[in-house]
């Protein structure tokens, strides 16, 4: 079975600054996806970024990339420039490509709640 | 697009009375996900359809939740009886089956059960 590890509890970054949340995986898959989302104290879950297994480009939306290491089965999200409104929990998160089955759950770690300080 | 929407947003009741969570999926998606999330456990999957068929409900703690979805555009969870250990935030999710690309959530449904 697949599982998902977010070994940092808790980080906290200034305002500006550049954070690293990081998150490892662990599946016999060659073919899969890794999410990462956000949700703040309004409980929202929101999709931050998504990277497919297949492409060995790391994906980037504006402030928000991530670092995709396949083989070390790593997938790091930077935030760069750092807002106030970006703190909240962070959810890696990992699914299946396989069509059907019960390989169409989406796989959550534990969280990393980010704080930020103006 | 008005997302995934759940009702109610809050809900308090007495332990040993029925519940029921409701949710109306994103149209055109053909997945639907329900899932919990506690502090001591986080998120958990409960059950997820496809094309209204319930594929994986190996998560539902007991037979006291229960879960349908009798059209593309409507899926309820429900307890019965309800117990102060089912207190936690209750997720509704799609998505779009091609390629099984990223889940869609609504709002949640805290549910506190005293």
């Amino acid at each position: 079975a697949q599982t998902v590890t977010q070994s940092q509890p808790e980080m906290s970054v200034q305002e500006a600054e550049t954070v690293t949340l990081s998150c490892t995986y662990d599946t016999s898959e060659s073919d899969y996806y890794l999410f990462w989302y956000k949700q703040p104290p309004s409980r929202q879950m929101i999709l931050v970024i998504r990277q497919e297994a297949y492409k060995q480009q790391n994906a980037t939306e504006n402030r928000f990339s991530v670092n995709f290491q396949k083989a070390a089965k790593s997938f790091s999200l930077k935030i760069s420039d750092s807002q106030l409104g970006d703190a909240a929990m962070y959810f890696c998160a990992y699914r299946s490509a396989n069509y059907g089955g019960s390989q169409g759950n989406l796989i959550f770690g534990k969280g990393t709640k980010l704080s930020v300080k103006p | 697009d008005a997302g995934v929407i759940q009702s109610p947003r809050h809900e308090v009741t007495e332990m040993g009375q029925e519940v029921t969570l409701r949710c109306k999926p994103i149209s055109g998606h053909d997945y639907l996900f329900w899932y919990r999330q506690t502090m001591m456990r986080g998120l958990e999957l409960l059950i997820y359809f496809n094309n209204n068929v319930p594929i994986d409900d190996s998560g539902m703690p007991e037979d006291r939740f229960s879960a349908k979805m009798p059209n593309a555009s409507f899926s309820t969870l429900k307890i019965q009886p309800s117990e102060p250990r089912d207190s936690a935030v209750y997720f509704c999710a799609s998505s779009l089956g091609d390629r099984l690309g990223p889940l869609h959530f609504g709002n949640g449904t805290r549910l506190t059960v005293t």
